[in-house]
């Protein structure tokens, strides 16, 4: 079946534009993780889904950062205002249950490049 | 906080032959598990070897072992016959803390001479 997709796969902004990622999870994964991946990093976790409610945005670096799963699948990951330090590959992951040592599945990424 | 530490930025490695990369962790979590994903060029990040952390035995998965040292809160992947498709980032992950996501280090790129 498919994996996890990603739109854009790259995206320039000019600092101060917003930005609109998007997330398409395995059907029917119960839960979806973002994580941004600076240069040279592991991913750092920004946000958890199970379903629909957003459990858990303790990585969230700011108020500009906001992300929605209206429905319990699509996701997207949103950017206001954005700032030279976001560029990083967004890392989109979705498991098959809420069950913390499940596998991740991991989409592309984003490359966001903010000039 | 969670923190996971790879001290070997790069590490190379005659093809066929045997590879351990070095991971330690920090957590005070009594459960949790931890993961080693692969990062191949311009690929999707892929699991490949899993631990729950209450099992004293080591997981493999075919050339794929771990060396999992809870007192020491050390978790390295041995790869043996190593293939020119193994070359990758590999990063070291760690779950069960506050946050539902995974905890990474800053991975060890591993480099294939043929």
């Amino acid at each position: 079946g498919a994996g996890v997709s990603q739109s854009p796969r790259y995206k320039v902004a000019k600092r101060g534009q917003d930005v609109a990622l998007r997330c398409d999870p395995i059907s029917g994964h119960v839960s979806l993780f973002w994580y941004q991946q600076a240069l040279g990093q592991g991913p750092e976790f920004l946000t958890y889904f199970q379903n629909e409610a957003q459990l858990d945005k303790s990585g969230l670096p700011s108020d500009r950062f906001f992300a929605e799963r209206p429905e319990g699948s699509v996701s997207t990951l949103k950017i206001q205002r954005t700032q030279q330090e976001d560029s990083a590959v967004y890392l989109c992951a979705s498991s098959s249950t809420q069950l913390r040592g499940d596998e991740q599945y991991f989409g592309p990424g984003t490359r966001l490049t903010v000039t | 906080a969670q923190t996971v530490t790879q001290s070997q930025p790069e590490m190379s490695v005659q093809e066929a032959e045997t590879v351990t990369l070095s991971c330690t962790y920090d957590t005070s979590e009594s459960d949790y598990y931890l993961f080693w994903y692969k990062q191949p060029p311009s690929r999707q990040m892929i699991l490949v070897i899993r631990q729950e952390a209450y099992k004293q035995q080591n997981a493999t998965e075919n050339r794929f072992s771990v060396n999992f040292q809870k007192a020491a809160k050390s978790f390295s992947l041995k790869i043996s016959d190593s293939q020119l498709g193994d070359a990758a980032m590999y990063f070291c992950g760690i779950s069960g803390g506050g946050a539902d996501g995974l905890t990474f280090g800053k991975g060890t790129h591993l480099i294939i001479q043929p």
